[in-house]
């Protein structure tokens, strides 16, 4: 079946610092979507990347999506205490409707 | 509009004890689905729904059952838990689109069987 990894597992960073977590999936994907999970909390929807080679920005996060829809990545630069929690992609191939979560990439942020 | 709802937020419940996990969405979405979330991992399939009455197995159905009688409640129920049971149950819902279905997640049960 379908797997989606994700690396690293954890990462410490001085705020301040720039993030970057990765995405691979064993299978060509439809569309990748990817969701942050605060401490405690529940997934929240962040960004849906649709097109190869796509390129999409929301302030100091930036998230791409590779050329052969197979891999995508998230980079925060100058991380900031607020950006702490886990990150999942997920991704979804052509038929239905699901997703598949990678493991997720835990940031956590020393100020 | 209050997005997913989840009841309980927490249980703990005894090995071989039952128990239904509430679900409710009002924003009309025609799929739902439940996830599980183990410590530090990510979100496991369990079972999803694309209109009332359909319902069909994702990652790891064992131990789980689902029905959907209306299109706003899917109900999520543990027959015999077990310990391996213990987990975070995440339920979601989306719209019916072929290219744009951002999930929109409950709050989560936290169940712990001893």
């Amino acid at each position: 079946g379908q797997q989606v990894m994700q690396i690293p597992q954890y990462q410490h960073v001085q705020e301040g610092e720039d993030f970057t977590t990765y995405c691979n999936s064993s299978t060509t994907l439809s569309n990748i979507q990817w969701y942050k999970q605060r401490p405690g909390g529940h997934p929240v929807f962040l960004i849906q990347l649709v097109k190869s080679g796509e390129v999409k920005k929301q302030k100091r996060l930036t998230f791409q999506f590779g050329e052969a829809k197979k891999n995508s990545s998230l980079h925060i630069t100058a991380t900031q205490t607020t950006d702490v929690g886990t990150y999942f992609c997920a991704g979804r191939r052509n038929a239905g409707n699901m997703l598949t979560f990678g493991g997720g990439t835990r940031l956590m942020v020393k100020p | 509009n209050a997005g997913v709802t989840q009841t309980p937020k927490f249980r703990i419940l005894k090995i071989g004890q039952s128990m239904t996990l509430q679900c409710t969405q009002d924003m009309n979405h025609n799929y739902m689905y439940w996830y599980r979330q183990d410590p530090g991992m990510g979100l496991k399939l369990i079972y999803y729904s694309v209109g009332a009455g359909i319902t069909d197995k994702g990652e790891v159905p064992n131990g789980y059952n689902v029905s959907r009688s209306t299109t706003e409640d899917f109900p999520l129920r543990l027959e015999l838990a077990a310990p391996s049971q213990t987990s975070v149950y995440f339920c979601a819902s989306s719209i019916r689109d072929r290219v744009y279905n951002e999930q929109f997640f409950g709050p989560g049960t936290r169940l712990t069987v001893l």
